[in-house]
């Protein structure tokens, strides 16, 4: 079964500072890693994606994410926060190559970013 | 905006009553995967369905059940509610195939159980 573990459940920081939300994941097989990000009253939107190749994923507003196949990690970074990054980041992964697997779903990260 | 439409928005409903939750999926996806969502809590796996059979199943009771009609819209149905069936109800859209293994999720129907 696959399951995934987000570290810290409420991170606050201020603009302009630098941020790191991890995402471990435990799985026995070949995965697809996602980072989703639900803003105040919308819906789930996906800011990135690994599904093979380089390890080193850029996604959307100026975020990124590392695969570390070792350490079974999928780590979101971004190097200067804004206020209107505020929001809830989940980490997710499904079993890869199937296409449409289910998602499994961290517990999610509450960024607030103080202006 | 995903494309995928769900409906009703909000709903209340009252211990032992039976809901139903619909979904329209993007235009060309015909795989339909539902999740609750708790308050605080990622969203957990419900079922799946694809060309109108359930593909795959979470951990979930056999009075939540689903339908996909041919256009690949679906409906949720969930029997008997309980108290703890309050969440917020994603469906999320996608399309077979290597290419396309991303799901793309709608804005959600709140369900309220008192």
């Amino acid at each position: 079964a696959q399951s995934v573990s987000q570290h810290n459940h409420h991170v606050i920081l201020s603009e302009a500072a630098s941020l790191e939300l991890g995402c471990n994941y435990s799985y026995g097989g070949t995965v697809n890693l996602f980072w989703y990000v639900q803003y105040p009253g919308q819906h789930l939107q996906l800011l990135l994606k690994y599904f093979s190749g380089d390890p080193l994923v850029k996604g959307i507003k100026g975020f990124e994410a590392e695969f570390i196949k070792s350490k079974f990690s999928f780590n979101l970074r971004k190097p200067s926060v804004q206020w209107s990054d505020t929001a809830e980041y989940f980490c997710a992964v499904n079993a890869a190559p199937g296409a449409n697997s289910k998602l499994t779903f961290g517990k999610g990260i509450t960024l607030s970013v103080r202006p | 905006e995903t494309g995928v439409t769900q409906s009703p928005t909000h709903l209340i409903k009252t211990r032992g009553q039976q809901v139903t939750l619909r979904c329209s999926s993007q235009s060309g996806h015909n795989t339909v995967s539902w999740y609750q969502q708790a308050l605080g809590q990622g969203p957990q796996f419900i079922f799946q369905y694809y060309r109108e059979e359930e593909n795959g199943r979470g951990n979930f009771p056999p009075r939540f059940s689903g339908l996909q009609f041919p256009n690949y819209s679906s409906e949720l149905n969930v029997n008997a509610l309980e108290l703890d069936d309050s969440a917020l109800y994603l469906c999320a859209s996608s399309r077979e195939g290597r290419s396309y293994n991303e799901q793309f999720f709608g804005p959600g129907t709140r369900l309220t159980v008192l």
